[in-house]
């Protein structure tokens, strides 16, 4: 069965510090990857996303990723974090060759300390 | 971007009382639409698939009779839920995609409570 794993449930991380979120998935095909960010009581920004190509992805907010196959992972990454980072991080796959329904992961919630 | 809202953002309501739930697609036409829960800090778990024109996909264990989908133009999906009890309290987030598009667009969610 399709399934997303984000190992941490809770990161802190200091303003202006670097941040890696990781994300496994399993699936057999080929994915369609996302990363989706939801603040408190909103909905979801869609951050980026990976279809094919380039394994290294570039998002909004200077966010990255990058897929592995060889990994099954699909890791969020930002070289600075600023305050306004803080909030609830999804990593989705996409179930089918149209990318429709989204299986997500348990989310890792993002703290940033002074 | 691609636009989605929602409508209401927030009810409350007495048990047994539908509430009815609208997702529109602000600037594009939106042939499919999603239906997530999200229960307090939990993921979002699907629960029904709708096709403009056509009836719902509805997940396992979700009660079709329950969660009234109704996607009956290209811009516009609706949720009802009938007779709400207290346990169906709860974040309700719609997202659409358009024809040949792979990325689905979210609103910004809307949160139901039953009393």
């Amino acid at each position: 069965a399709q399934s997303v794993t984000q190992p941490d449930i809770h990161i802190t991380v200091s303003e202006g510090a670097s941040l890696e979120l990781r994300c496994n998935y399993s699936y057999g095909a080929t994915p369609y990857l996302f990363w989706y960010v939801q603040s408190p009581g909103q909905g979801l920004q869609l951050l980026l996303k990976y279809f094919s190509g380039d394994t290294l992805v570039q998002g909004i907010k200077g966010f990255e990723a990058e897929f592995k196959r060889s990994q099954s992972s699909f890791n969020l990454r930002k070289p600075s974090v600023h305050w306004s980072d803080a909030a609830e991080y999804f990593c989705a796959v996409g179930l089918n060759q149209a990318g429709t329904a989204l299986i997500f992961g348990k989310g890792t919630t993002l703290s940033v300390s002074s | 971007g691609a636009v989605v809202s929602q409508h209401p953002s927030r009810v409350i309501c007495k048990s047994g009382t539908s509430v009815k739930i609208e997702c529109r697609s602000l600037d594009f036409q939106a042939t499919t639409m999603f239906w997530y829960r999200q229960f307090p800090k939990q993921s979002l778990m699907l629960m029904a698939t709708s096709n403009e024109g056509s009836k719902a996909t509805y997940e396992q264990g979700v009660e079709k009779d329950k969660f009234l989908i109704n996607h009956a133009s290209l811009t516009l999906s609706t949720l009802t839920v009938t007779s709400a009890h207290p346990e169906d309290s709860s974040f309700y987030i719609c997202s659409a995609r358009g024809l040949r598009e792979e990325t689905q667009y979210f609103g910004p969610g809307t949160r139901l409570l039953v009393l």
